[in-house]
C-alpha cells in the first residue's frame, strides 16, 4: 500500500528558531514526487517545496529545505528562522504510483510559532 | 490570475438531503482533482478529471457521490443522499499537463460540509 505518515500531530517553535517536521512514506516505485503543503488558518493550501525522487540533491526554497533520505523513505521539512507567518497546518504528500497524479497525504502537523 | 475557487464555502444540510459542490479550476488547467478531509483524518483523494473525462475515480467512496465536469471547465460534486459520515472538508485542485508548474496541484479553499 502507498502511504504517507506524519508522526507529529503538533509542533511548536520559538520565533527565529529552526524546526523540523517529519514525514515517512512507503512505496515500491523508484521514481515519484514528494511535496510539502502549508495550510494557514482559514486559508488555501499552498505548495511549500517539492522533491523529485531521482534527484539526490535536497530541495531548498529560501528558509525551507528538505532532508530527503530515499533509502529510509524519509522526507523531512526544515524551517529556518521561523516566523509568525509560518504558523499553519503542514501536509506531506506524494505521487507514489508511476503515472498516477493523485496525491497521497499524511495526517498533517500543526505548527505553532511562539513569539 | 484567479486561483481555484470553490462554492459554497460552507454547507450545512440534514441527513438524506442532497448537496452539490462546485469547483472552478485555474483557467487552462486540464487536470482537476477532488479530495476530502474527514475530521481528524488525512486528506484523501476522490477522483481526477482530465478535461471532461474521469481519469481516476478510485477514491470515490460509494455511488452516493457523483462528479461531473461538463465541457472540461468547472466541476461539480453531488452527494445524494448525504449521510453523517460525509461531513468534512472537500478540496478541489487543478494542475497543468506541461510547463514549469507541471505536477504542481493548486488547491481551492475547500467546502466545509456538515451533515446533521
Amino acid at each position: 500500500a502507498q502511504t504517507v505518515t506524519q508522526s507529529q500531530p503538533e509542533m511548536s517553535v520559538q520565533e527565529a528558531e529552526t524546526v523540523t517536521l517529519s514525514c515517512t512514506y512507503d512505496t515500491s516505485e523508484s521514481d515519484y514526487y514528494l511535496f510539502w503543503y502549508k495550510q494557514p488558518p482559514s486559508r488555501q493550501m499552498i505548495l511549500v517545496i517539492r522533491q523529485e525522487a531521482y534527484k539526490q540533491q535536497n530541495a531548498t526554497e529560501n528558509r525551507f529545505s528538505v532532508n530527503f533520505q530515499k533509502a529510509a523513505k524519509s522526507f523531512s521539512l526544515k524551517i529556518s528562522d521561523s516566523q509568525l507567518g509560518d504558523a499553519a497546518m503542514y501536509f506531506c504528500a506524494a505521487h507514489l504510483l508511476q503515472g498516477a497524479q493523485k496525491l497521497v497525504f499524511g495526517q498533517g502537523t500543526r505548527l505553532t510559532i511562539n513569539p | 490570475e484567479a486561483g481555484v475557487t470553490q462554492f459554497p464555502s460552507h454547507s450545512v444540510i440534514e441527513k438524506g438531503q442532497t448537496v452539490t459542490l462546485r469547483c472552478d479550476p485555474i483557467s487552462g488547467h486540464d487536470n482537476l482533482y477532488w479530495y476530502r478531509r474527514v475530521m481528524g483524518k488525512e486528506i484523501k483523494f476522490l477522483l481526477h478529471f482530465v478535461k471532461e473525462s474521469k481519469q481516476d475515480e478510485s477514491g470515490m467512496p460509494n455511488n452516493r457521490f457523483l462528479a461531473e465536469r461538463t465541457g472540461g471547465t468547472y466541476s461539480t460534486l453531488k452527494v445524494q443522499p448525504a449521510e453523517l459520515e460525509d461531513s468534512g472538508v472537500y478540496f478541489c485542485a487543478s494542475s497543468q499537463d506541461q510547463g514549469p508548474f507541471y505536477n504542481e496541484q493548486f488547491f481551492g479553499p475547500g467546502t466545509r460540509l456538515t451533515v446533521l
